[in-house]
């Protein structure tokens, strides 16, 4: 079965500071990989994805994650943090088993942005 | 566009019985997808279903059941409640192909079992 290791429950950085959320995964064969964002007293939404192309995705507010599949990581980076990235970030991953699709998530990190 | 809707927001339930939570998807989505979310196990995905069908499932026991009707609306019941099935419940939406698409999650049901 797929695991999903976030190594950082809680990750505090200075504003304007680079920061970077660990996620790596268990089984590599042909998987998707997705980051996730909960903010305070809000929904859970789609931060950025990889299915298929570049291993270098991004998002619209500037995060960017890699695939790895050498290290079977799929790590969180952003240059400059800004106190509105303050959120719960989350790592998933899907892969096929048994004809159908699971979806497994890390435990999530906790970014603080300390301004 | 409304967004995903859950509903109940709040629950209270005792040991034993069973639940029925209800979830509408974004107008046009024919995938919609269950999760748990407690301090303890995190985020757990449930099932999927597409087009009133189960099409992926995840690790849950046989209690967790769920279906699909033909306006997509999505309905999770859980029977014989225990203590630990006190979590909060999201169900997301999602058009294309489902689970790799992006998907839209409500605000969830809070399930408390006592």
């Amino acid at each position: 079965a797929q695991s999903v290791t976030q190594l950082d429950s809680q990750v505090p950085v200075f504003e304007e500071a680079p920061v970077e959320l660990r996620c790596n995964y268990s089984s590599s064969v042909s998987v998707y990989l997705f980051w996730y964002v909960q903010y305070p007293n809000q929904g859970l939404q789609l931060l950025l994805k990889y299915l298929s192309g570049s291993t270098l995705v991004e998002s619209i507010n500037g995060f960017e994650a890699e695939f790895n599949k050498s290290q079977t990581s799929f790590h969180l980076r952003k240059p400059s943090v800004h106190i509105s990235d303050t959120a719960e970030y989350f790592c998933a991953v899907m892969d096929s088993g048994a004809g159908s699709y699971q979806l497994t998530f890390g435990k999530g990190t906790k970014l603080s942005v300390i301004p | 566009k409304a967004g995903v809707t859950q509903t109940p927001r709040y629950l209270i339930k005792t040991r034993g019985q069973q639940v029925t939570l209800s979830c509408s998807p974004i107008s046009g989505h024919r995938s919609v997808s269950w999760y748990q979310q407690t301090p303890g196990q995190g985020l757990q995905f449930l099932f999927e279903y597409f087009s009133e069908t189960q099409r992926n499932k995840g690790n849950f026991p046989g209690r967790f059941s769920g279906r699909q009707f033909s306006n997509s609306r999505s309905e999770m019941n859980v029977s014989t409640l225990e203590l630990g099935d006190s979590a909060l419940y999201l169900c997301a939406s999602s058009g294309g192909q489902g689970l790799t698409d992006t998907q839209y999650f409500g605000p969830g049901t809070r399930l408390t079992v006592l």
